[in-house]
């Protein structure tokens, strides 16, 4: 079984401040962690992925995330948020082909 | 490649009637999903196919619904008799084995 927690369901932060969406996960089997970003009347899209090697992983429009295995997280963080940046932000936990299992989401407000 | 295509994007109905919503998912993509989001169970995995042979259906909620694959081209969800706790965003997403979902636009359905 595999479940993921977004602690927060939803974040407010400046323009140009940096911003950190928490994200921790329990499963039972190799983990593989994802975050997706969903903007209004859209589907989701992916922003970065980890699926083995280095724990700091990079994705689109600036985002990154670390994977801690120590403490089942996988934060997404940002340096500096745009208003673009505006969306709901997902994060799932998956292994093998069993599909993924999303968080509640976490809606990033961006204030000008 | 037109990604992952869903029609209808918006659906309104009343109580009782038949819904079918439609998935193309992408061209040697051999695993699609169908998800369900709503405001307060978030995304909720229904079914998923690999090579259109549905794995696992342990997530459609009763009998009311059911998805078909018939081929590598198409897959629909039909709910019948539709009822107003039914209303919500329904998704398809498509997989080539990558671990990576890629998501239609979704069908925005309201039963009345």
């Amino acid at each position: 079984a595999q479940s993921v927690t977004q602690l927060d369901s939803q974040v407010p932060v400046f323009e140009e401040a940096p911003v950190e969406l928490r994200c921790n996960y329990s499963s039972s089997v190799s983990v593989y962690l994802f975050w997706y970003v969903q903007y209004p009347n859209q589907g989701l899209q992916l922003l970065l992925k980890y699926l083995s090697g280095s724990t700091l992983v990079k994705g689109i429009n600036g985002f990154e995330a670390e994977f801690n295995k120590s403490q089942t997280s996988f934060h997404l963080r940002k340096p500096s948020v745009h208003i673009s940046d505006t969306a709901e932000y997902f994060c799932a936990v998956g292994g093998g082909a069993d599909g993924l299992t999303f968080g509640k989401g976490t809606h990033l407000i961006i204030q000008p | 490649d037109a990604g992952v295509i869903q029609s209808p994007r918006h659906e309104v109905t009343e109580m009782g009637q038949e819904v079918t919503l439609r998935c193309k998912p992408i061209s040697g993509h051999d695993y699609l999903f169908w998800y369900r989001q709503t405001m307060m169970r978030g995304l909720e995995l229904l079914i998923y196919f690999n090579n259109n042979v549905p794995i696992d259906d342990s997530g459609m909620p009763e009998d009311r619904f059911s998805a078909k694959m018939p081929n590598a081209s198409f897959s629909t969800l039909k709910i019948q008799p539709s009822e107003p706790r039914d209303s919500a965003v329904y998704f398809c997403a498509a997989d080539s084995g990558a671990n990576v979902l890629t998501f239609g636009a979704g069908s925005r359905l309201t039963v009345l």
